[in-house]
């Protein structure tokens, strides 16, 4: 069955640079694109970015200068890497599949980033 | 960006009964809307998309309507299990937005 899982550090300094990894299994990222949504703790969700089924990706223009989204389809896994993090990056990062066309229709459990020194 | 303002922020309301959200957009979204529950500590589970459609497996008590710039969702004879977080989101237009939130009560 379709499953996305997130993984990463839980805490972060402030500047540093936050790298997670989104493991799929039950579809190709060939033929879906995967995205990154994020949710500060209490609050809204955020759509952070995506890649696309043929590799071409798409950035939150608040965050296109600090994000990089990339994947490897022989190992089924997408990444995002964030740089000079900054206590407003502190969320629950979730990744989740568009199936050729939206919206979201699986999602990650979730992962909880702090940036705190 | 289109912003997509979501009412009421929090709603209470008694076992069985018909409770409506709403969610407003900033520009006509042409039905390219989606409805989303979230539980605590969970992630969102897809409701319903393209405004009206039921996602596979979504009780049918849930529904969507609306088109243009104003959607709703409609939850009939509330049960406990529907006590969660509500959220819209457009997908019509980069970057894709969501509402923020509808926090469901029971009364």
């Amino acid at each position: 069955q379709v499953q996305l899982k997130e993984s990463g550090p839980g805490l972060v300094q402030p500047s540093q640079t936050l790298s997670l990894t989104c493991t799929v299994s039950g579809f190709s990222l060939t033929s879906n694109s995967v995205h990154w949504v994020r949710q500060p703790p209490g609050k809204g969700l955020e759509w952070v970015g995506a890649i696309w089924s043929g590799g071409s990706t798409d950035y939150n223009s608040a965050l296109k200068s600090r994000l990089s989204i990339s994947r490897d389809t022989s190992k089924s896994q997408v990444f995002l890497k964030m740089n000079s993090l900054q206590t407003e990056d502190t969320a629950i990062y979730f990744c989740t599949r568009v199936p050729g066309y939206p919206p979201f229709d699986y999602w990650g459990q979730g992962v909880m980033v702090t940036v705190s020194s | 960006d289109i912003q997509m303002t979501q009412s009421p922020a929090s709603l209470s309301a008694s076992l069985g009964e018909t409770v409506t959200i709403e969610c407003r957009a900033s520009e006509d979204i042409y039905n390219g809307l989606a409805w989303y529950q979230q539980k605590p500590g969970k992630s969102p589970q897809l409701l319903i998309y393209n405004a009206n459609s039921l996602h596979t497996g979504v009780p049918s008590r849930f529904s969507g309507s609306g088109s243009g710039t104003q959607y709703s969702l409609k939850i009939n004879s509330l049960q406990s299990e529907d006590v969660a977080s509500y959220f819209c989101q457009q997908y019509y237009d980069y970057p894709w937005t969501f509402g923020g939130g509808t926090k469901l009560e029971l009364k």
